[in-house]
């Protein structure tokens, strides 16, 4: 299938903004998507964004889509320690579809 | 508002049996995806299920199985189980027919096949 890409590992000091990066592929893509997972847990949906957006703020979470070089990104204001966790980028071609996740971007944040 | 539902939470099984696994979906959803997870790796999709009937299928083969139930319940089964079958398998649920679809997570089922 196509590819989604994320840098694996990113370390923040408390307090500092955290950015997450994540490229994708397939410019076919629909809905893009951040998932948070805590060790030992399930994937837990934060924010998502159609490809006819550029911008979508909720809270402390901003996402940029650069549609035309197909990034993505996550923007965490004020990170804290409890937002330590694994972040997923995912994309779908149809909402409610199959869901084309990277790796996973490891977030540790230092007090 | 129950959230998505998964069980057994861990399980042990040994290379050429079979597995089943269960999810209950979100209360309000009716569709019900799997999801398998390796170690350090992203959720490969494995398929969807609507209306009792598989709607969309992953890379996985004939192997694994599924069903959903008229409570929208749903089992994932795996036959004759390979040691790289080991994994989390995670169960998501959501609405079809909204506008956006978005997709709640259970907390996952660990598989170990020894």
């Amino acid at each position: 299938g196509e590819d989604v890409e994320q840098s694996l590992f990113l370390s923040v000091r408390e307090g500092d903004s955290s950015v997450i990066n994540c490229t994708y592929t397939d410019s076919s893509s629909t809905y893009l998507y951040w998932y948070k997972q805590e060790p030992g847990a399930g994937l837990q949906l934060l924010t998502y964004i159609f490809s006819n957006m550029d911008m979508k703020q909720d809270q402390r979470l901003t996402v940029l889509l650069n549609k035309k070089d197909k990034h993505l990104s996550l923007r965490i204001a004020d990170t804290q320690t409890g937002d330590s966790a694994i972040y997923f980028c995912a994309e779908s071609t149809n909402s409610g579809y199959a869901l084309n996740f990277g790796k996973g971007t490891s977030l540790l944040v230092t007090p | 508002d129950a959230g998505v539902t998964q069980s057994p939470t861990h399980l042990i099984k040994t290379r050429g049996q079979q597995v089943t696994l269960r999810c209950s979906p979100k209360s309000g959803h009716d569709t019900v995806s799997w999801y398998q997870q390796a170690l350090g790796q992203g959720p490969q999709f494995i398929f969807q299920y609507y209306e009792e009937e598989e709607r969309q299928r992953g890379n996985f083969p004939d192997r694994f199985s599924g069903h959903q139930f008229p409570n929208y319940s749903s089992e994932l089964n795996v036959n004759a189980l390979l040691l790289g079958d080991s994994a989390l398998y995670l169960c998501a649920s959501s609405l079809m027919g909204q506008g956006v679809y978005e997709q709640y997570f259970g907390p996952g089922t660990r598989l170990t096949v020894t």
